[in-house]
């Protein structure tokens, strides 16, 4: 079974740029996850999908993060303008359902480094 | 006050020792217990999960929750070299998204 694909693996901008994510989940998985995580600290969850609808994004900056899944498939996360601390691992995890308890399996992330 | 505490290490041991690694918490509604291992630059995996209260045994690896302390540990016995990783411990409600919440992670060496 193939895992979560994500792409790039590594970014480099200079802040206020715009940047974006791609991450293709498990097949068949439809709940999909994209974490922060800043270096030193565990995965922060930004925003939860189920399916191509948004069932959590409390803590999503809406007004430079963005994301979308379309098809319910694949997603792209985009921050647009980045700032110094944007910089962090997103990491792009997908389970089978919600509702109860299911294993998140996650992606080998993106590092963002903004300078 | 974080809702999960962690220690973030580095928790340094020698080869074939028993390794402790502990979280804390402040949320009574966490009924799920899961701690996940992650390599550098790797992506989390899962090593094990507990529902609730007590023990979970799965080869080398304990877990242990006591609800009554807020309180999560897991073992290791005989530790390895390729065991040197992060360990995160993150918990989860048993109703709404299930949301996950992560501890900072307790970074672990292991030395050969």
């Amino acid at each position: 079974e193939a895992g979560v694909a994500q792409s790039p693996r590594y970014k480099i901008i200079e802040k206020r740029q715009s940047v974006a994510f791609w991450c293709n989940p498990i097949s068949g998985h439809a709940t999909l996850y994209w974490y922060q995580q800043i270096l030193g600290q565990g995965p922060k969850l930004l925003i939860q999908f189920q399916n191509n609808g948004v069932v959590d994004d409390s803590q999503l900056p809406k007004d430079r993060f963005s994301a979308e899944r379309l098809k319910g498939v694949d997603s792209t996360l985009k921050i647009q303008p980045a700032k110094l601390e944007d910089s962090a691992v997103y990491l792009c995890a997908s389970s089978y359902i919600t509702g109860t308890l299911n294993e998140q399996f996650f992606g080998p992330g993106t590092r963002l480094t903004v300078l | 006050q974080k809702e999960v505490e962690q220690d973030p290490g580095p928790l340094s041991v020698p080869e074939g020792a028993i390794v402790s690694l502990n979280c804390t918490y402040s949320n009574s509604a966490f009924q799920y217990f899961m701690w996940y291992r992650q390599y550098s630059r790797k992506g989390p995996e899962l090593l094990m999960y507990t529902y609730s209260s007590g023990n979970k045994e799965d080869g080398r690896f304990t877990a242990q929750v006591d609800k009554s302390s807020k309180y999560i540990s897991l073992f290791i016995r005989d530790s390895q070299p390729s065991d040197s990783a992060t360990y995160l411990c993150a918990m989860s409600p048993t109703s709404g998204t299930y949301k996950y919440i992560f501890g900072t992670g307790t970074r672990l060496k292991v030395l050969a």
